[in-house]
């Protein structure tokens, strides 16, 4: 059982450049995050989803973009990528539970723009 | 704004010490939680408390949630090596859940 897996764990890019960082599970979870963490900051959150073909924003939404074609992928993507993101990116899915639901959450991607 | 507060942010005890580690709102969730995150990993939860005043406990670690449901804290008896991590509270909507920055415990032995 591969949990909730993140592709690349590393990259580089240039200002400008965009990239998509990719995230799926296995669990069949209904809920899927994107978070950063920054030091000194915690988490915070990018965008989520609570099932196929919805998606909403989170605390720091701007400069990302995700979609859900599928209950396992949730990519995120940069469209334009600054220094500012440069950062180390979680994705973490959830059972679909009004309240308590815990979060699994992959390895981490992590990130730098030059 | 974080609207959950944790202090402190670092701490650095002996094998053996106690400590606690504190997390605090102005605002009332609905549960809290708590996550443990090792270098170069994601976090994993510990616990989640719902009812105000509860206590829970899991092996040498003790959480509580304040009566009013806006703040919680971790208490680590004889703390070991292995405690050695970032403690992370987390609380909100479980479809918005927002985290606090995090306290930084080392034990040493």
């Amino acid at each position: 059982n591969a949990g909730v897996t993140q592709t690349p764990k590393f990259q580089v890019l240039k200002t400008g450049q965009s990239m998509t960082l990719q995230c799926a599970q296995d669990m069949n979870h209904e809920y899927m995050s994107w978070y950063r963490q920054d030091p000194g900051m915690g988490l915070r959150l990018i965008h989520y989803s609570v099932g196929a073909g919805i998606t909403d924003q989170g605390e720091v939404p701007n400069g990302y973009n995700v979609s859900r074609s599928t209950t396992e992928d949730f990519p995120l993507r940069l469209l334009s990528a600054a220094p500012s993101q440069t950062s180390v990116y979680f994705c973490a899915s959830s059972y679909s539970r009004p309240r308590g639901g815990e979060l699994f959450f992959g390895e981490g991607s992590r990130l730098t723009v030059l | 704004t974080q609207l959950l507060e944790q202090s402190p942010q670092f701490l650095s005890i002996q094998e053996g010490e106690n400590l606690t580690v504190y997390c605090n709102s102005s605002s009332v969730f609905s549960s809290l939680q708590w996550y443990r995150q090792e270098p170069g990993e994601g976090p994993v939860l510990l616990v989640t408390v719902v009812t105000g005043g509860e206590v829970k406990k899991l092996k040498r670690l003790t959480f509580q949630f304040g009566d009013a449901r806006k703040d919680s804290s971790l208490h680590i008896t004889a703390a070991q090596p292995g405690d050695t991590g970032l403690y992370l509270c987390a609380g909100g909507n479980w479809g918005k859940l927002q985290f606090g920055a995090g306290t930084q415990v080392v034990v040493t032995p």
